[in-house]
């Protein structure tokens, strides 16, 4: 059974510019959920979406976005990049609230801001 | 808004010994879940603790959960060398969070002979 997907892996990127990365759920989950890990902030929560519905947001600045397209799968977007930027961006699927699975994550993608 | 508080945040633990990460959390949930994380790695599913009383092994690990007292501990026995890794705890809040973790600063274990 093919697990949570993202790529790129890797991403370099200068200050000013826009990226977007990708999460493939599992198959058959609905919910996927993004985060941010970096050392001083620790995993912060971007935001989630469940059916192509953003349900939950994380406090980030509008710079942030997210969508969710009909076979589940979701990117997230940064434009207007900044050095704090720096981070390794997670994606977590679920089937739903309260699953006995909980939620499983990606391998992440690393991006650093030059 | 809910805090999540590990202890210790860092343990050396001698292989061999027993040892136990603690996790404590602010708003009454009765689902959190415990993950370990390699450095430079994702985050891997250890436990999903869905109710109170509710307690999980898996080899040398055992995750318990009492909601009443807001605190789950990881007990890990007679540690070896393939344990060191970073433990985050997590918790979300029934009806409320919509598939958000908040997750605790992580405790970093070292095991060494």
């Amino acid at each position: 059974k093919a697990g949570v997907t993202q790529t790129p892996r890797y991403l370099i990127k200068t200050r000013g510019q826009q990226v977007t990365l990708s999460c493939s759920p599992i198959s058959g989950h609905r919910s996927v959920s993004w985060y941010q890990q970096t050392p001083g902030q620790g995993l912060q929560f971007l935001f989630e979406y469940f059916s192509e519905t953003q349900r939950n947001k994380g406090n980030f600045p509008g710079r942030f976005s997210g969508r969710q397209f009909s076979n589940s799968r979701s990117e997230m977007n940064v434009s207007t990049l900044e050095l704090g930027d720096s981070a390794l961006y997670l994606c977590a699927s679920s089937l739903r609230q309260g699953w006995p699975g909980g939620y499983t994550f990606g391998s992440g993608t690393r991006l650093t801001v030059v | 808004e809910l805090k999540v508080e590990q202890n210790p945040l860092f343990l050396s633990m001698q292989e061999g010994k027993n040892y136990t990460i603690y996790c404590n959390y602010s708003t009454t949930s009765d689902r959190l879940y415990w993950y370990r994380q390699d450095p430079g790695k994702s985050l891997e599913s250890l436990f999903v603790l869905l109710s109170n009383g509710a307690v999980k092994q898996e080899g040398r690990l055992m995750a318990s959960l009492d909601t009443k007292a807001r605190l789950s501990t990881l007990h890990i026995t007679a540690a070896v060398h393939d344990l060191s890794a970073t433990y985050f705890c997590a918790v979300d809040i029934p009806a409320d969070s919509w598939g958000k973790l908040q997750f605790g600063a992580g405790t970093q274990v070292v095991v060494t002979p």
